[in-house]
């Protein structure tokens, strides 16, 4: 079983859609988890960073860790065209090396 | 405002050619890390550095090393350089358990 699951999609959404990015994890001592996006051929964007459960809002972007499930995810309200990126969940445990998803493109239609 | 640079936004080598892929940070940081990112396979950890003449390998190290003689610097260097060394190369570094990455390096080698 991989430390880190992400489904990588192509996920593709209408502009103003509610968008809902996810992972799942097998490690239970991870502590932080990150979201980061990353456009294309550019490097990855720290967008939320959250340490152990609960939720953290910024804007139009919702993060969410349910340590029990060992299930995160990323909501964006009212999505937007340049939203479209590729979206990868990352997460460690302590000071040790961050452990990242393979990502999930995401695509918002005008 | 948090600052990690690298040296050239696109590369193109021939094989054999010695490669040196260097970034900076301007934030006192003390861990730095060098990644590689490829179709599928997402972000892979080549080496990372602790502090200054630090470092330590990450899980593709073979075929590549480090330099950090100096805190703001972190070199990755392609001794040789392959076919299958043609991706893209991403620095970062960690500020408040937060790891920021720098815009890529993308290497082609011919």
């Amino acid at each position: 079983q991989k430390e880190v699951e992400q489904d990588p999609g192509p996920l593709s959404v209408p502009e103003g859609a509610i968008v809902s990015l996810n992972c799942t994890y097998s490690n239970s001592a991870f502590q932080y988890f990150m979201w980061y996006r990353q456009y294309s051929r550019k490097g990855p964007e720290l967008l939320m960073y959250t340490y152990s459960s609960g939720n953290k809002e910024d804007g139009r972007f919702t993060a969410q860790v349910d340590k029990s499930s060992k299930y995160i995810s990323l909501f964006i309200r009212d999505s937007q065209p340049s939203d479209s990126a590729t979206y990868l969940c990352a997460m460690r445990r302590g000071s040790e090396k961050l452990v990242f998803g393979k990502g999930t493109k995401l695509t918002v239609n005008p | 405002d948090v600052k990690v640079t690298q040296s050239s936004r696109y590369l193109v080598k021939r094989t054999g050619e010695k490669v040196f892929l260097e970034c900076v940070q301007d934030m006192d940081h003390e861990n730095m890390f060098w990644y590689r990112q490829d179709p599928g396979l997402g972000l892979r950890l080549i080496y990372f550095s602790y502090d200054v003449k630090m470092k330590e390998k990450g899980d593709i190290p073979e075929g590549y090393s480090v330099s950090r003689e100096k805190k703001e610097r972190f070199s990755l260097i392609l001794e040789s350089a392959s076919t299958n060394q043609t991706s893209m190369y991403l620095c970062a570094s960690i500020r408040n358990s937060e790891q920021y990455f720098g815009p890529g390096t993308r290497l082609t080698v011919t």
